[in-house]
C-alpha cells in the first residue's frame, strides 16, 4: 500500500492546456517535495513545501500543500511539450529520520 | 551546485561477476542514500548514510554492499546478482537530515544482469 497516493496515473494533454495533479495519504509530513523525471535520468527537484497552506510558484507551476500537511497538489498552465515527464510527489513523515515516502508517480504528456 | 554524479552511466554484467557503482557531491551534504528503481516505478530506498555511517538499510539483500570512504563519497557493490536486480540506481545527497529534507538524486546507473 502506497503512504502516498499519486492521482491521475496517467495524463495526456495538449500544448497550452493546464493540469492538476493531486497528492494524498492521511499521514501529516513535515514537508513534501515534488520532482520531475525524464526517461533514463534522476529524478529533479522541483520545489519542497513545509508549512501548511503554503503555496509557490515556480513559473507555470504552482505548488500547494495542504493546510493539515496531508495532502498537496501541482497545477501546470498553459503546459508545453518540455513539462513531459514522469511527476512524483515525496514526502517526509513527522520523526521519519528524513526518509522519503514517494507516490507511485503521474506520467504527463504534453503534445504540440 | 546541485550536482550529483553517479558513474558508470550504463552497465551491463553477468551473474558471477563484481562490479561496483559510483556516487559523487561537492555540496558538503553528510547525508547519502542509494535508491533502486525499476521502470514505470517510484524510487525504493536501499540504504541511507549519515556522517559517513550506514543509518538505515532496508533488508537489501547481501549481494548489494554498500561503502562511504569519505562524506564525498558513496559506492555500491555488486556480487552474484540476479536478472531481478537490472534496474535504475540512483545515488541522492541531502544536507543533513536534522536540517534539509530535500534530497537531490545523480542521472543514475542502468544496469543489466544478464
Amino acid at each position: 500500500t502506497q503512504l502516498l497516493e499519486q492521482s491521475p496515473q496517467f495524463l495526456s494533454i495538449q500544448e497550452g492546456e493546464n493540469l492538476t495533479v493531486y497528492c494524498n495519504s492521511s499521514s501529516v509530513f513535515s514537508s513534501l517535495q515534488w520532482y520531475r523525471q525524464e526517461p533514463g535520468e534522476g529524478p529533479v527537484l522541483l520545489v519542497t513545501v513545509v508549512t501548511g497552506g503554503e503555496v509557490k510558484k515556480l513559473k507555470r507551476l504552482t505548488f500547494q500543500f495542504g493546510d493539515a500537511r496531508k495532502d498537496s497538489s501541482l497545477h501546470i498552465t498553459a503546459a508545453q511539450p518540455g513539462d513531459t515527464g514522469l511527476y512524483l510527489c515525496a514526502g517526509v513523515e513527522t520523526d521519519s529520520w528524513g526518509k522519503l515516502q514517494f507516490g507511485a508517480g503521474t506520467q504527463v504528456v504534453v503534445t504540440p | 551546485d546541485t550536482e550529483v554524479t553517479q558513474t558508470p552511466k550504463h552497465l551491463v554484467m553477468g551473474m558471477t561477476n563484481k562490479k561496483s557503482l559510483k556516487c559523487e557531491q561537492h555540496m558538503g551534504h553528510r547525508a547519502m542514500y542509494w535508491y533502486k528503481q525499476k521502470a514505470k516505478k517510484p524510487p525504493e530506498l536501499m540504504f541511507v548514510y549519515s556522517y559517513e555511517k550506514l543509518s538505515i538499510n532496508e533488508s537489501v539483500p547481501s549481494r548489494f554492499s554498500p561503502e562511504c570512504p569519505n562524506s564525498s563519497l558513496l559506492n555500491l557493490h555488486l556480487h552474484a546478482l540476479q536478472p531481478e536486480d537490472s534496474a535504475l540506481y540512483l545515488c541522492a545527497s541531502s544536507q543533513d537530515p536534522g536540517i534539509s529534507y530535500e534530497q537531490y538524486f545523480g542521472p543514475g546507473t542502468r544496469l543489466t544482469v544478464t
